[in-house]
């Protein structure tokens, strides 16, 4: 079972939109809508932004949104503020019986 | 408040052994299934380890099994990871998170493992 592809960087210029997307296969990603995503800053602990592909939990900002297509999920920050600079990954629950969690390899959001 | 707080990191030499611990507040510990998430140093994460409410169901990464244990104690709302055998590999934050088993909702702030001699 192989990491999720994510892009290795994504930048954008405050209050635009970036996306972030996160390629896996039919045996996690397209498989299920079981997509989640964290959002980690510097020396801190991964937190939890978008569960089951498009749920924020309690707390989380509207301008996070999730959505899937086929093997593809995607992370859209919109109105893009210099807080978000963080790492983001993905997270898919798989059919394996051996490995029930795929992460993906990350992203790192610059804001310009 | 939901709170997980890791201990029991540090320097180990290779072959050794180490037991991390996670001592879990504000939520019904008995409830949830628990899982263990590791970092290398400049990498992404990476599951570990998780254990059903229990403690009757355990699943590991094949790269520990054998070699991790992961245990709980939910009349004292802990959580554990016993590692033995600790290569190189293994150095890394160990985070402790609530798994809702579609996802982590909660993490703790993280325990680092240095193996190295």
């Amino acid at each position: 079972q192989s990491a999720l592809t994510q892009p290795a960087s994504v930048s954008g210029s405050p209050g635009q939109s970036i996306t972030i997307s996160c390629t896996g296969t039919s045996s996690d990603v397209g498989g299920y809508n079981y997509v989640s995503w964290y959002q980690q800053h510097p020396g801190r602990a991964p937190k939890l932004m978008i569960y089951e592909v498009s749920n924020r939990p309690s707390g989380v900002s509207n301008r996070f949104s999730g959505s899937k297509s086929g093997n593809t999920a995607s992370l859209t920050i919109s109105g893009l503020q210099a807080e978000d600079e963080a790492d983001y990954y993905c997270s898919s629950y798989t059919s394996s019986s051996t490995l029930p969690y795929v992460f993906g390899t990350g992203t790192k959001v610059t804001v310009l | 408040e939901v709170q997980l707080v890791e201990s029991g990191g540090g320097l180990v030499q290779p072959g050794g052994s180490l037991r991390l611990s996670c001592a879990a507040s504000g939520f019904t510990f008995s409830s949830y299934w628990m899982s263990w998430v590791r970092q290398a140093p400049g990498k992404g994460l990476e599951w570990v380890a998780n254990i059903k409410q229990d403690g009757s169901e355990k699943y590991y990464v094949d790269s520990v099994k054998g070699r991790f244990t992961i245990s709980r104690d939910n009349a004292k709302n802990s959580l554990s990871l016993q590692m033995n055998s600790l290569g190189a590999e293994d150095t890394a934050v160990y985070y402790c998170t609530r798994d809702y088993f579609t996802y982590f909702g909660y993490w703790g702030q993280g325990t680092l493992v240095t193996v190295s001699s």
